[in-house]
């Protein structure tokens, strides 16, 4: 059982350029987040997904594209990367409770640098 | 708008010591769960404990307790007994209880450093 698995763990990229980052996960989760890590801020959610099809905006979305097409799959595309966007990404997911909140799983992360 | 604040950025405690890391939290909400984070150096996030708003009991996961006052919105994370493998950053999450949303808001943080 994997978890929740992120493809690439290092990534440097130029400004300008484009890139997705993958995530899958391999426990049905309905719902999909992705987060980022900034020194001394905490994690920010980026965008997430709360099914097949349906994706909406957190907090910093801006430079961020996202799609759901698999109950497995969330991928995060950086359609022009600037040195702002140099970060730890997480991705995330979690089954939501009946009758209780349920925590989320992160993935292990993705070091992405913009220079 | 939802806020956590944690206001320790770092804290030591000796081997065996308890030690309490401090959460606030901010929200027009009555439903919501609060959520505790470890991240070791390797970097990973590991769930740790979690609060429901309406739970009238504190939360407990063996020597983790969440210490809930929901008057004055806090909920402090207790480490009894520490480790040198409890030496990570800690983060206090949380999410409202809306229907099709899925927003986790986290604290900035705190580094603890278990000595011996």
């Amino acid at each position: 059982n994997a978890g929740v698995t992120q493809t690439p763990k290092f990534q440097v990229l130029k400004t300008g350029q484009s890139m997705t980052l993958q995530c899958a996960q391999d426990m049905n989760h309905e719902y999909m987040s992705w987060y980022r890590q900034d020194p001394g801020m905490g994690l920010r959610l980026i965008h997430y997904s709360v099914g097949a099809g349906i994706t909406d905006q957190g907090e910093v979305p801006n430079g961020y594209n996202v799609s759901r097409s698999t109950t497995e799959d969330f991928p995060l595309r950086l359609l022009s990367a600037a040195p702002s966007q140099t970060s730890v990404y997480f991705c995330a997911s979690r089954q939501p409770g009946q009758g209780g909140d349920t925590e989320a799983f992160f993935g292990q992360g993705t070091r992405l640098t913009v220079v | 708008a939802q806020k956590i604040t944690q206001t320790q950025p770092g804290m030591f405690v000796q081997e065996k010591e308890a030690v309490t890391l401090d959460c606030t939290y901010d929200t027009s909400d009555q439903s919501y769960g609060l959520f505790w984070y470890k991240q070791p150096s390797s970097g990973e996030m590991i769930f740790l404990i979690y609060q429901g708003s309406y739970d009238e009991q504190n939360a407990t996961e063996g020597r983790y307790s969440l210490n809930f006052q929901k008057a004055r919105k806090s909920a402090n994370l207790v480490i009894s007994a520490s480790q040198l493998g409890d030496s990570a950053m800690y983060f206090c999450a949380m999410r409202e209880r809306a229907y099709n949303t899925d927003k986790l808001i986290f604290g900035t943080g705190t580094r603890l450093q278990v000595f011996p």
